[in-house]
């Protein structure tokens, strides 16, 4: 699977809007883009994922660039809930593929 | 909604004992993944299984051992503890294969194991 750089870090004011960039330069044409949520050690939990249409759920929006190499997450009013590590990983679907996980962004949500 | 079931939810175990982690996946899931996530660390991935047989293997120790029952749930054997598996344990399911939205993975609360 394609690696993926995240920013360790970045913080975000309660009731604006988050956006968590992620670049995947080496993605490949049949992997799609997902991102994850971990909220101190509880199980990861799924936000969103796409392959190159921007989707938007009742969590979140994601925007993946035309040429696929990089995308943003984006939580739109942010909450104190939302302080979490946020993944941004790419796999390929039709193989039961596992997530690997890279560093992450920490998302600090300050009041 | 039903989400996946890890128990137990906290074991301590000495060095050199043994334990079991089990693992039930969502209804109608039939693909099941182990992570384990060392303190400080991001999710590694240890094994999946897909329709009762092995699918994919990552860095997991030949002191563990995995496998999914008729029911689809999956046990986690772990032996010969030593103090660096000391982790948090995820298990996520996903659906059968298919489209896209069928395969994402959902995660238990896991398990958290101290070996002392």
């Amino acid at each position: 699977d394609a690696k993926t750089t995240q920013p360790p870090s970045m913080d975000c004011a309660e009731g604006r809007a988050a956006n968590l960039p992620c670049n995947h330069s080496t993605i490949s044409g049949n992997e799609y883009v997902y991102w994850y949520r971990q909220i101190h050690s509880q199980g990861p939990q799924y936000i969103i994922h796409g392959l190159k249409n921007n989707e938007t759920n009742e969590m979140a929006s994601l925007i993946i660039t035309e040429d696929r190499k990089s995308s943003t997450l984006i939580l739109p009013h942010a909450t104190l809930r939302d302080t979490a590590v946020y993944y941004c990983i790419v796999r390929v679907v039709g193989n039961t593929g596992k997530l690997i996980f890279g560093q992450g962004t920490t998302l600090q949500v300050k009041p | 909604a039903a989400g996946v079931i890890q128990s137990p939810r906290h074991l301590i175990k000495e060095k050199r004992e043994t334990a079991t982690l089990k693992c039930y996946p969502i209804p109608r899931h039939d693909t099941v993944y182990w992570y384990q996530q060392g303190p400080g660390q991001d999710p590694q991935f240890l094994i999946s299984f897909y329709e009762k047989m092995q699918s994919d293997k990552g860095s997991i120790p030949d002191r563990f051992s995995a496998q999914q029952f008729s029911d689809y749930h999956s046990e986690l054997n772990m032996s010969s503890l030593e103090l660096g598996d000391s982790a948090l344990y995820f298990c996520a399911s996903s659906p059968p294969p298919g489209r896209s939205y069928q395969e994402t993975q959902y995660f238990g609360p896991g398990t958290r194991l101290l070996v002392l």
